[in-house]
């Protein structure tokens, strides 16, 4: 069984430019979380959709950050424009709410942006 | 303000010994705790997680205890093998049972020293 896909893997941009990171929730789950790593703060929830409903956006650092889920089984996370201070590494989880484990989020492997 | 916190950026210990990672937390709405395990380039992965009704989970070579007074709970891991060094974190909920984001703590590096 498929875990949760992300790509690109590895994002490497200049400074200004639109990145666009995508993610492929684990089938049958119907929360979807984006996360990002920094040395500085740690792992931080950005936004989490349940439903394909974006739920809490509190954590979106500000409107240069957006994300989308158009069905169950896609999702991404834009940031236009970029700035380096965005370099980080961005993870997406999902999880079953309702199967009696929820809050138990899968990760996906995460895409590590670079903005130059 | 860090709500979940774990003291110890890293930690040593022996192969074959006991491993016992901490964690404290200050927001008393948090009901539901996990441990989360993450090796380098990879995501975080679920290890293992307790209820705020329960003081006491069990897996295998993993326990979770949590002191809900002392907003404290802990990862013990025996016997440690090669394979648990990674980073571990601790992440808390306030969902009630549904889902919701979770609240982690920084990450303490185990490594285990053969």
């Amino acid at each position: 069984d498929a875990g949760v896909i992300q790509s690109p893997r590895h994002e490497v941009t200049e400074m200004g430019q639109e990145v666009t990171l995508r993610c492929k929730p684990i089938s049958g789950h119907n929360s979807l979380f984006w996360y990002r790593q920094t040395m500085m703060r740690g792992l931080e929830l950005l936004i989490y959709f349940n439903n394909n409903v974006p739920i809490d956006d509190s954590g979106m650092p500000e409107d240069r950050f957006s994300a989308k889920m158009p069905n169950a089984s896609f999702s991404t996370l834009k940031i236009q424009p970029s700035e380096p201070r965005d370099s980080a590494v961005y993870f997406c989880a999902s999880s079953f709410e309702g199967g009696g484990k929820s809050d138990t989020q899968y990760f996906g492997p995460g895409t590590r942006l670079t903005v130059l | 303000d860090q709500q979940v916190k774990q003291n110890s950026p890293s930690l040593s210990v022996q192969e074959g010994r006991i491993s016992i990672l901490n964690c404290d937390y200050t927001n008393s709405m948090f009901d539901y705790f996990l441990w989360y395990k993450k090796y380098p380039a990879e995501g975080p992965t679920f290890l293992i997680s307790i209820s705020s009704i329960k003081d006491k989970n069990e897996d295998g070579r993993f326990t979770v205890f949590l002191n809900k007074s002392a907003k404290h709970l802990s990862l013990h891991i025996v016997p440690s093998q090669p394979g648990d060094s990674a980073v571990y974190f601790c992440a808390a909920s306030d969902s009630g049972g549904g889902a919701d984001g979770l609240t982690f703590g920084k990450g303490t590096h185990l490594i285990i020293q053969p």
